[in-house]
C-alpha cells in the first residue's frame, strides 16, 4: 500500500460530459503529480502541486484541470470529454525534500468514455 | 520532448531464466534512472534506481546496469519467477525535479513456469 488515495477506481461516462477525480497524497507530502496512462503512450505526465501550487505542467490538455486543497488532496477535472480521453489516471505524491524522486502512485482511476 | 526510449514491448521468459529490459536516453542532464514495476490492477512503485557516478547497482536479484556514453541503462531480473510478472517502467530525470521524471512506454514480462 503505496498511501496514495484515488477515487474512483472506474468511472464509465459518456462523450461530452465532465467528470472530477480525487487524490490523496501519502501522509506528509505536499507535491502532487498527476499522470495519465494509455496503452500505446506509457506514462505520461500531466501537472504537479505543491503544498496548493501548480509547479510543472506537462502534457496537459486545455479541457482539463487540476487543484490542490489546503489539506492536500488534490483533484483533476476532465471535461468535454472525447473517446480518446479514456485512460488510466494516476496520482503520485512524493516528499519534495526527498533527492531520490521516487514518487509514490495511487492504484489509478480507470475512465472510459463512450 | 525528451524521450525515454524502452525495449521490448513484452518479454517472456521461463522461469528461472534472466530478463533483460534495455532503455535508452536522450538527455545527457540527466542524472536520476529509476525503475518502477507495475502489477495488474496497481499504481507503479519504485524497484530500484541508479545513477551515473555507478555503472551498476544490484539489488537482490534485480540488477541496473548503466552505460553513461551510450546514455543507455538496463534492468536484469535474474532468476525470474512467476512473482515476477508485471509491466516494467524505466525512467530518468534530474535529482530534485520529481516532475521532470520521463517514463518509457514499459514492458510486460511474463514468466512462464
Amino acid at each position: 500500500d503505496s498511501g496514495v488515495t484515488q477515487t474512483p477506481k472506474h468511472l464509465i461516462t459518456a462523450t461530452g460530459q465532465r467528470v472530477t477525480l480525487r487524490c490523496s497524497p501519502r501522509s506528509g507530502d505536499l507535491s502532487v503529480y498527476w499522470y495519465q496512462q494509455s496503452l500505446d503512450q506509457g506514462l505520461q505526465f500531466l501537472i504537479q502541486y505543491y503544498n496548493g501550487e501548480e509547479r510543472a505542467k506537462g502534457n496537459i490538455l486545455e479541457r482539463f484541470s487540476a487543484q490542490q486543497f489546503p489539506d492536500l488532496h488534490s483533484e483533476l477535472n476532465l471535461s468535454s470529454l472525447e473517446l480518446g480521453d479514456s485512460a488510466l489516471y494516476f496520482c503520485a505524491s512524493s516528499s519534495w525534500t526527498d533527492s531520490t524522486g521516487e514518487l509514490f502512485f495511487g492504484e489509478g482511476s480507470r475512465l472510459t468514455v463512450l | 520532448q525528451q524521450q525515454v526510449k524502452q525495449s521490448p514491448q513484452s518479454l517472456i521468459v521461463q522461469k528461472g531464466g534472466i530478463s533483460i529490459i534495455n532503455c535508452a536516453y536522450e538527455n545527457t542532464a540527466f542524472d536520476y534512472f529509476p525503475w518502477y514495476q507495475q502489477f495488474p490492477g496497481k499504481g507503479p512503485a519504485l524497484l530500484i534506481a541508479i545513477r551515473p557516478d555507478v555503472s551498476e547497482k544490484k539489488e537482490g536479484r534485480f540488477t541496473i546496469s548503466f552505460n553513461k556514453s551510450a546514455k543507455q541503462f538496463s534492468l536484469h531480473i535474474m532468476d525470474s519467477q512467476p512473482g515476477d510478472s508485471a509491466t516494467y517502467f524505466c525512467a530518468a530525470s534530474l535529482t530534485g525535479t520529481a516532475s521532470k521524471l520521463t517514463f518509457g512506454t514499459g514492458t510486460r514480462l511474463q514468466v512462464t513456469l
